[in-house]
Formats: C-alpha cells, sequence, structure tokens
C-alpha cells in the first residue's frame, strides 16, 4: 500500500462547480499536511496547509481527519484556472523531516 | 530575485555517461532536496541536505551523488546514466523551521 493515496482522476468539472477530492495517508504517525498544486510541466507550490481544525482560502478548504487518517480538499466556484494536478503532502517525524508526496489529483474546470 | 534555478532545462543523454544536474538557489535556504518525478508516482526523494557540508539519503539514492560545499549549490551527479534515470528532476529547498519547500523548475532528462 503507498504511503500516501490519492485518485489520480481526471475530475472534469463544469466552472462554477464545486468539486471535492481526498487523500488517505498510511501512517498515523504524521504530524503535517498539505495541498501543493502543480501545472502543466512546472514545479509544485504550495497552494495550502491543513491545519487539524481545518483552514479556508478563498474557495479553497482544507480539512483533516485523524481517525481516518485523510484529508480533503474543497474548491467552490471553480474557475478555469483552478485546471492543474493537486498533489497531498504528508510529513511524517519520524522520517527526519521528509515529506511523502502523493502522485496527484488531475482536475480539468471546463468553460 | 531568481529564487532556485536548475540547469539544464532538458538533456538527452547517453547511457553510461556522466551527467551532473544543478541547482542554485539564492534564499539562503538551510535545506535543499533532490525530487525526480515520474508518471503515476509522487515525487520521490533522492537525496537531501540540511544545511552545507551535510547529506543524506532519500528514498531512491541508487545511481545518484550530490554534494553541498555551501548553501546556495546542490549538485546532483548520475556517474553512469542507464534508461530508468529518464524523469523529471526537481530541486528544492526550505528555510529552517519550516516545512514548506520551494521548488525550482525542473530538469527533464532522456537516458538513451
Amino acid at each position: 500500500r503507498k504511503e500516501v493515496e490519492q485518485d489520480p482522476g481526471p475530475f472534469n468539472v463544469p466552472e462554477g462547480a464545486t468539486v471535492a477530492f481526498n487523500c488517505t495517508y498510511s501512517n498515523s504517525a504524521s504530524q503535517s499536511f498539505f495541498w501543493y498544486r502543480q501545472d502543466c510541466r512546472k514545479e509544485p507550490k504550495l497552494l495550502m496547509s491543513v491545519y487539524s481544525s481545518g483552514n479556508e482560502d478563498g474557495r479553497f478548504t482544507a480539512q483533516l481527519n485523524r481517525a481516518s487518517q485523510y484529508i480533503s480538499l474543497l474548491i467552490r466556484d471553480s474557475k478555469l484556472s483552478d485546471s492543474a494536478t493537486y498533489l497531498c503532502v504528508v510529513n511524517t517525524l519520524d522520517s527526519n523531516y521528509q515529506l511523502i508526496w502523493g502522485a496527484g489529483t488531475k482536475l480539468i474546470i471546463k468553460p | 530575485i531568481a529564487g532556485i534555478t536548475q540547469a539544464p532545462t532538458s538533456q538527452i543523454l547517453a547511457a553510461g555517461r556522466r551527467m551532473t544536474l544543478r541547482c542554485t538557489q539564492d534564499m539562503r535556504h538551510n535545506a535543499m532536496y533532490w525530487y525526480r518525478q515520474d508518471l503515476g508516482l509522487g515525487l520521490r526523494l533522492i537525496h537531501y541536505s540540511n544545511t552545507a557540508g551535510t547529506t543524506g539519503k532519500g528514498e531512491v539514492p541508487d545511481g545518484y551523488s550530490v554534494s553541498r560545499a555551501n548553501t546556495d549549490d546542490f549538485p546532483l551527479t548520475l556517474a553512469s546514466a542507464v534508461p530508468s534515470q529518464t524523469s523529471v528532476y526537481f530541486c528544492a529547498s526550505s528555510p529552517v523551521g519550516q516545512e514548506t519547500q520551494y521548488f525550482g523548475p525542473g530538469t527533464r532528462l532522456l537516458v538513451l
């Protein structure tokens, strides 16, 4: 089983819709969680950190469920510019602060 | 401010050849990382350096070596390239006390 698993998609979503995807992680000792965004043929960039209480940044909401070991990303009122691959990232303190990366979920927003 | 630069942007390399991928950052970040990204897989850590003068092995270090002579530079060397090293290579850095990593634009390497 992969340490961090994501549905690869693609998720094809009409502009203006709400879309959500999850990411599961296997190590219950995981401490920090992040969503990164990667545009086609570009480098990953931090989208947002995921806090235990859940957090929101504009149209984006991230949530953490420690009991079920998953994190989620919700995008409201999706824009064409939201089309990208979203990478789930987990930091497990017992691995020398190294980040464990999911393979990503591809999102395509259609006009 | 450039952030992190990588060179070359892309390269076609014959198997058995030696190749060094360059990475330079101007943010004075302590930690630096080399990843490879392959289709269907998450970023996999090759080597890392928590500070100048120290390096460590990541998840997939075989066939690669690194050095960290100073804060800014973190070159990755393939001693004798093999086709399975065909990938996109990303260099990243992070400041002390932070988990956020900042990435360079990547190097696309094709080994034939």
